[in-house]
């Protein structure tokens, strides 16, 4: 079990771009949540993703959004960059207990 | 979700006992203990999650004060690898989101 995937790794963009980060849950999970990590800080819960659905969001603008794929996948789209979204975009899948994080993808906006 | 409060660092020697305290005083009926730890350039991982009673695994214990208000996480015998930022949430539901905070930041001496 590979566990969970984020594509790309690293990631570079300017001011007023558009991205998508990219996220494979854990073999058997249907849930995935998206956090942001800001250097020194704690993760920031964005939102979750439960049967295609936006299930729970977190305290942030609608330039962040995202997307559940049938096989449970998911993306997050972040609009009209601001250098402020630079930080560790962690995706998390859960079952029952635990939510299992992904290494994350580091996005860097110039 | 309950606020939960954490010393910022706390030292350790190495196969010495880690007792990591976390206050939640405005903590809910319903809502659970979660530990989670992030390992340098990782993603958060989960330790240990209790309800009431105090909890124990392969990687840790989690001793619950009688009135909930309170929490202590304890590592058995700190190696180096458990040098890490450890968080202490307090959420609704297992798999639901995780309000994290600042966690604690625990240094373990060789």
């Amino acid at each position: 079990d590979a566990g969970v995937t984020q594509s790309p790794t690293h990631l570079i963009k300017t001011r007023g771009q558009q991205v998508t980060l990219r996220c494979s849950p854990k073999s058997g999970h249907d849930t995935v949540s998206w956090y942001q990590q800001a250097l020194g800080q704690g993760p920031q819960f964005i939102f979750q993703y439960y049967e295609e659905e936006e299930r729970q969001r977190g305290n942030f603008p609608d330039r962040f959004s995202g997307h559940q794929f049938p096989n449970y996948s998911s993306e997050l789209n972040v609009n009209a960059l601001l250098l402020g979204d630079s930080a560790l975009y962690l995706c998390a899948s859960s079952e029952a207990s635990e939510q299992f994080f992904g290494p994350g993808t580091r996005l860097t906006v110039l | 979700d309950a606020k939960t409060t954490q010393p910022n660092s706390m030292e350790s020697n190495e196969e010495e006992p880690v007792h990591l305290p976390c206050n939640h005083s405005t903590i809910s009926g319903t809502d659970y203990i979660h530990w989670y730890r992030q390992l340098p350039s990782q993603g958060p991982e989960y330790v240990i999650h209790g309800l009431t009673s105090n909890v124990n695994n392969r990687m840790a214990s989690l001793a619950i004060a009688e009135d909930r208000k309170s929490s202590t996480l304890i590592l058995h015998r700190a190696t180096l690898r458990d040098a890490a930022v450890y968080y202490c949430i307090c959420s609704k539901a297992a798999g639901n989101k995780l309000t994290f905070g600042g966690g604690t930041r625990v240094l373990v001496k060789p």
